[in-house]
C-alpha cells in the first residue's frame, strides 16, 4: 500500500468554524490531490498540487483552500464550514515519470460532518 | 473535455455469475483509463489500467477490461462473481501521453451486490 495517511479520520464540527484536514505521504510523490466523495457524484477534484507551493483549483474548489509547504504534506482548509461540505474527503498522490501512467493512489479518507 | 459515464448505479449478480460493469468515455485525445474498487469505509484501490499498450487489460482479483475505441468503452468483467467482490467500482479517465494536467475525471460509480 502507498504510504498515505489522512488526519483526522473523522470529524464533527459546527457551521462557520474553520477546519483543516491533513494528508501526509511517505512516497516522495510530486503530485497530490484532494477529492470529495458524495453519493451520486463519484469523486470530484477540489484542489491539486504539482509541487511544493504549486497548487491549482479543481472542479469544486469554492469554499476550500490548500497549502503545500513540504513535499510530504498537503493541507485542505475549509475557512468557514457549511453543511454542504459534509462529505468524505480523500487525498491521492501520483508520480508521472517516463513511461508512467500517472496512477493515483488514495488515502483512507476523512469523514467530515458539519452540523 | 473528457467525461466518463457508468451505466447502472447498482448492479446485482448471483455468486458464480458473470460480472459486467459498464464504462463509456469521451475524450478528445487518446485517453488513459482506470478502474478502481472501493470497499466499505476504505479508500480507492486500483484494479487495472489501460495505457495504450494492449486493449485487453488484466487486473487484480480476476478482473479484466477491454478498451474499444470504436465504442468508446472500457467495460469491466469477471467470469465468476465472488461474495468478496461486493463493493463500489469507479471508472476514471485522464489524458494519455506526456501532455495533460494529470487530473482524473471519475464516473459516478457502480455498486456491485453479490447474491448468495
Amino acid at each position: 500500500d502507498a504510504g498515505i495517511t489522512q488526519s483526522p479520520r473523522h470529524k464533527v464540527t459546527e457551521t462557520g468554524t474553520p477546519v483543516t484536514l491533513r494528508c501526509h505521504q511517505t512516497e516522495n510523490h510530486r503530485y497530490m490531490y484532494w477529492y470529495r466523495q458524495d453519493p451520486g457524484h463519484g469523486l470530484r477534484l477540489i484542489h491539486y498540487s504539482y509541487g511544493v507551493k504549486d497548487t491549482d483549483k479543481g472542479e469544486v474548489s469554492d469554499g476550500y483552500s490548500v497549502s503545500r509547504s513540504k513535499t510530504e504534506d498537503f493541507l485542505l482548509t475549509l475557512e468557514s464550514a457549511t453543511s454542504s461540505q459534509t462529505s468524505v474527503y480523500f487525498c491521492a498522490i501520483s508520480e508521472r515519470t517516463g513511461g508512467s501512467t500517472d496512477t493515483q493512489y488514495f488515502g483512507p479518507g476523512t469523514r467530515l460532518t458539519v452540523l | 473535455a473528457q467525461s466518463v459515464t457508468q451505466l447502472g448505479s447498482h448492479v446485482s449478480v448471483s455468486e458464480g455469475a458473470l460480472v459486467l460493469l459498464r464504462c463509456n468515455y469521451s475524450s478528445s485525445v487518446p485517453p488513459y483509463l482506470f478502474w478502481y474498487v472501493q470497499y466499505p469505509n476504505q479508500g480507492l484501490q486500483l484494479l487495472l489500467k489501460y495505457t495504450s499498450a494492449a486493449t485487453l487489460v488484466k487486473g487484480i482479483n480476476g478482473f479484466e477490461a477491454e478498451f474499444k475505441k470504436s465504442e468508446t468503452s472500457f467495460h469491466l468483467t469477471k467470469p465468476s462473481a465472488h461474495m468478496s467482490d461486493a463493493a463500489e467500482y469507479f471508472c476514471a479517465v485522464t489524458p494519455g501521453g506526456t501532455s495533460g494536467t494529470y487530473k482524473y475525471i471519475f464516473g459516478t460509480g457502480t455498486r456491485l451486490k453479490v447474491l448468495a
